[in-house]
Parts: structure tokens; sequence; C-alpha cells
């Protein structure tokens, strides 16, 4: 049973640009949050999406958008990225909109803005 | 919203030695609260969670963590510490109906 699957594992942009991370949750599993987690601290919590539609959001511009799919995949974009968006970004997934269903988590997708 | 604050940076426990980890919810409610661990690089394993009922909780690999209302606190901690628990160690806090908030972290270095 494959866990939360997220990709790519690394990559590198330029200031300004456009980046698309994917998630894919776990099996049975409905429910996917974003968090940020810049070097040396701890995980920030983006949004989260459930049916298709952002439920809960953090502080975080607008900048930062996402989209969920029918099979309940996830998308997270970063759009004119910035120096201080460079960090790891991991998904969890897990079954509801509360915290009752357990969050499993991915290994993340390490960022870094050039 | 809740929050969660994790007074120690880093500690640093000789091997065999016992570890307890500090943690300090901040949540209105009756708080869901759990411990991960994460090594470098990787994503987030988790340790133990309370939800209700008897609050001291096991978890994976040895460690506990008991949950003290009265002083808004969740420690984690273990008896007897290997060379391999060496990571980051996090707390976090959510409700049934809301997201899951983080701690900034601990990181564990464990002396030889």
């Amino acid at each position: 049973d494959a866990g939360v699957t997220q990709s790519p594992t690394h990559l590198i942009k330029t200031r300004g640009q456009q980046v698309t991370l994917r998630c894919s949750p776990k099996s049975g599993h409905d429910t996917v949050s974003w968090y940020q987690q810049a070097l040396g601290q701890g995980p920030q919590f983006i949004f989260q999406y459930y049916e298709e539609e952002e439920r809960q959001r953090g502080n975080f511009p607008d900048r930062f958008s996402g989209h969920q799919f029918p099979n309940y995949s996830s998308e997270l974009n970063v759009n004119a990225l910035l120096l201080g968006d460079s960090a790891l970004y991991l998904c969890a997934s897990s079954s509801g909109t509360g915290v009752l269903g357990g969050y499993t988590f991915g290994s993340g997708t390490r960022l870094t803005v050039v | 919203a809740q929050s969660v604050t994790q007074p120690d940076i880093h500690i640093t426990v000789s091997e065999g030695a016992s570890l307890e980890l500090r943690c300090n919810y901040s949540y209105g409610a009756t708080p869901y609260l759990f411990w991960y661990v994460q090594s470098p690089g990787q994503g987030l394993q988790l340790l133990l969670k309370y939800f209700s009922g008897d609050t001291l909780v096991q978890g994976i690999k040895g460690f506990e963590a008991e949950f003290k209302r009265s002083q808004s606190s969740f420690n984690l901690r273990k008896p007897s510490v290997h060379w391999s628990d060496a990571a980051e160690y996090f707390c976090a806090v959510g409700a049934a109906n809301n997201d899951m908030r983080f701690g900034a972290g601990t990181r564990l270095t464990v002396k030889p």
C-alpha cells in the first residue's frame, strides 16, 4: 500500500518563475494538506483541499494556490517565486478534513529559488 | 487558532540517558496532540497522538508522552536514548474539524 507520493523530489527555479508541485494521497484518503517548512523551522500550514475545494487556508499570499482532482491527488502552485519561497514543501493526506483521521506525510519536495 | 511552543531549540543527551522534550499548546477547546519525528531531508513520521482518555500515551520506538491539561503541556519522554534517535522532533496540535499546527521543533543530538 503506497503512502503519500510527492513529485518532484527536488527542483531549482529562478526568482519570478512559477512552479507546480504534485501530491498523490495515501490509498483511502480524500483530503490533502500542504505545508511549507523553511530550513530550521517547523512546518507552516498553507491550505487544505477536500472534495476538490480549498477548505482551510493559513497565512500565505494569493501567489500560493492549489487544486484537487477527482482522484484526490493535488497540486500546489506558486507564482512569482521569491527567494524566501525556498523550502521543503510537505504534503499530508488524511480521511476527512479534521485531524482525527490521522495525517500521513510525504517525503516532501525541496524547492530552491535562485 | 491553535498554537504550539517548543521551548528547547536544541538538546544534547548521552546515549542511554533519559530524554524529555517539552511542548506547550494553546487552544480553547480540547486539543488533539501529536509528536512527529523528522530525519534530515525526510518527511514526518508520527510517534504518538493523544485524543482523549488516558493522559499517558505510548508510541513507537519506546516513546511516551503525558498530557497535562492544567499545564497545557504534552511532553515527550524516553527512558533510554539510542544513537538512532538523533533527529528533529515536532509537537503539533489540531482539532476535530481543523488543520494541524506545528511547533518550531527541537533538534536532538545523541552523544556516544
